[in-house]
């Protein structure tokens, strides 16, 4: 039972326009929610998280939306940059994020010059 | 400030052979956490500590996987016999561990194993 679900493995956007990846739960207990950024051969790095009592934040060209009654997030990346592209994972957690994170399958974005 | 180390990098086995992974997480960290990447899938949680407490490891197959973190710093994970499908990337990760706070984990770089 896949609780974290992104739904498009991949997207291409041009540079300096919008990237907007999508995330959707199903478990209701999830009360936190993060974005990692993962280079190949690498591990994933934090980008942003929000918690369940927002419905936005913003940290410079990141914002995460949280909208809990469809039990959907989105990460928007404005302007891209070709050193965004990399695959993106978005995780949850019951608790206050030192617990278990549940991971959804990633989605490949490739910002094309 | 240094991040989550881990080595091996890579390691190749043949099966049924014994392999251990090594992790020091960040410095201060109390909480450290081992997760298993399969190729195309997200990170699953295996187990994790809370100083030298192990307080989830309801996902770690014990019956061949083990793992300690003598002293609340480096952690080992071992598998002993390897099979065929425990080919996949072994992340380690750590966070402060303050109770009540949400915090994040920083993921050190993994190891990949490939057993044949």
């Amino acid at each position: 039972d896949q609780q974290v679900k992104q739904n498009s493995p991949s997207l291409s956007v041009q540079e300096g326009r919008i990237s907007i990846l999508n995330c959707d739960y199903t478990n209701s207990m999830f009360d936190y929610f993060l974005w990692y950024k993962k280079y190949p051969a690498e591990g994933p790095t934090f980008l942003i998280s929000i918690s369940s009592i927002k419905d936005k934040n913003e940290d410079g060209r990141f914002t995460v939306f949280l909208n809990k009654s469809a039990k959907h997030l989105s990460l928007h990346i404005v302007p891209s940059q070709p050193g965004d592209s990399a695959v993106y994972f978005c995780a949850a957690s019951e608790g206050f994020g030192n617990e278990k994170l549940t991971f959804g399958t990633g989605t490949r974005l490739t910002i094309i010059p | 400030e240094a991040g989550v180390v881990q080595s091996p990098r890579y390691k190749i086995i043949e099966k049924k052979q014994p392999v251990a992974f090594w992790c020091n997480p960040i410095s201060g960290h109390n909480t450290l956490y081992w997760y298993l990447q399969n190729l195309g899938q997200g990170p699953e949680l295996l187990i994790r500590y809370e100083n030298e407490e192990a307080v989830d490891d309801s996902q770690l197959p014990k019956d061949r996987f083990s793992a300690e973190r003598l002293k609340g710093v480096d952690s080992t994970l071992k598998i002993q016999p390897a099979e065929l499908g425990d080919s996949a990337v072994y992340l380690c990760a750590s966070s402060l561990g303050q109770q009540g706070y949400q915090e994040t984990q920083y993921f050190g770089p993994g190891t990949r194993l490939l057993v044949l």
